[in-house]
């Protein structure tokens, strides 16, 4: 089965500076990769998907690449802000499931 | 816009116990799913239904039944609860195509404490 590593140590910030999140895999290459955020007490809310054959996808301050040969991806909040702080998830998507498998997720603390 | 609506938020049971977690959508999504979230483990799938009158088990399928009532509500039922499924419940929708899935729409959970 996919085993799906995020960072499980929060990453904190100062405001302004960029976060990079990691998500790692291994086993099988997805399909789709999408990025998710969960603030305490919701569910995750989507963020972006990007396919195995797209390197990057941008929105808006939001980045994520995708490396199929170091099977990893990474998602950027460029200019952060302490309202960016929230827990991120991301999920692999095997091509023809139609499941994804979600990773634990990593804390974000961007601090004013 | 609702999006997914779970019922209830919040809920305290006895082991042996049973109850039924309610979900709806408004998005006239065919798929939805039900995940349980614990501490240090993810979102695992219990249950998900690709389309209306289908039902699959996901990766902890064990101890929960559910249905699919009709396009808009499925639900989880947790014959005689046990302390291990002290979770909390996500349910999920989306739309499943051929050649790219689209992104899950989340409840905001069920959070439920098994004694």
């Amino acid at each position: 089965s996919q085993k799906i590593e995020q960072n499980s140590e929060a990453l904190n910030i100062q405001e302004g500076k960029t976060a990079t999140l990691t998500c790692n895999y291994t086993n099988y290459s997805p399909a789709y990769l999408q990025w998710y955020r969960q603030d305490p007490g919701r569910g995750p809310v989507f963020l972006l998907l990007i396919r195995e054959n797209e390197k990057e996808k941008r929105k808006e301050r939001l980045k994520v690449t995708f490396d199929t040969t170091l099977k990893q991806s990474l998602f950027h909040i460029t200019a952060s802000q302490p309202a960016d702080s929230a827990t991120y998830l991301c999920a692999l998507e095997r091509g023809g499931s139609y499941i994804p498998t979600f990773g634990r997720g990593t804390s974000l603390i961007v601090h004013p | 816009n609702a999006g997914v609506t779970q019922t209830p938020k919040f809920q305290v049971l006895k082991t042996g116990q049973s109850m039924t977690l309610q979900c709806a959508q408004d998005m006239n999504h065919n798929s939805m799913y039900w995940y349980r979230q614990d501490p240090g483990m993810g979102l695992r799938l219990i249950y998900y239904s690709a389309s209306e009158g289908t039902t699959d088990k996901g990766e902890v399928p064990n101890g929960y039944n559910v249905s699919r009532l009709n396009k808009r509500e499925f639900s989880l039922r947790l014959e005689s609860a046990a302390p291990s499924q002290t979770s909390v419940y996500f349910c999920a929708s989306s739309e499943m195509r051929q050649g790219g899935n689209q992104p899950q729409h989340f409840g905001d959970g069920t959070r439920l404490s098994i004694l």
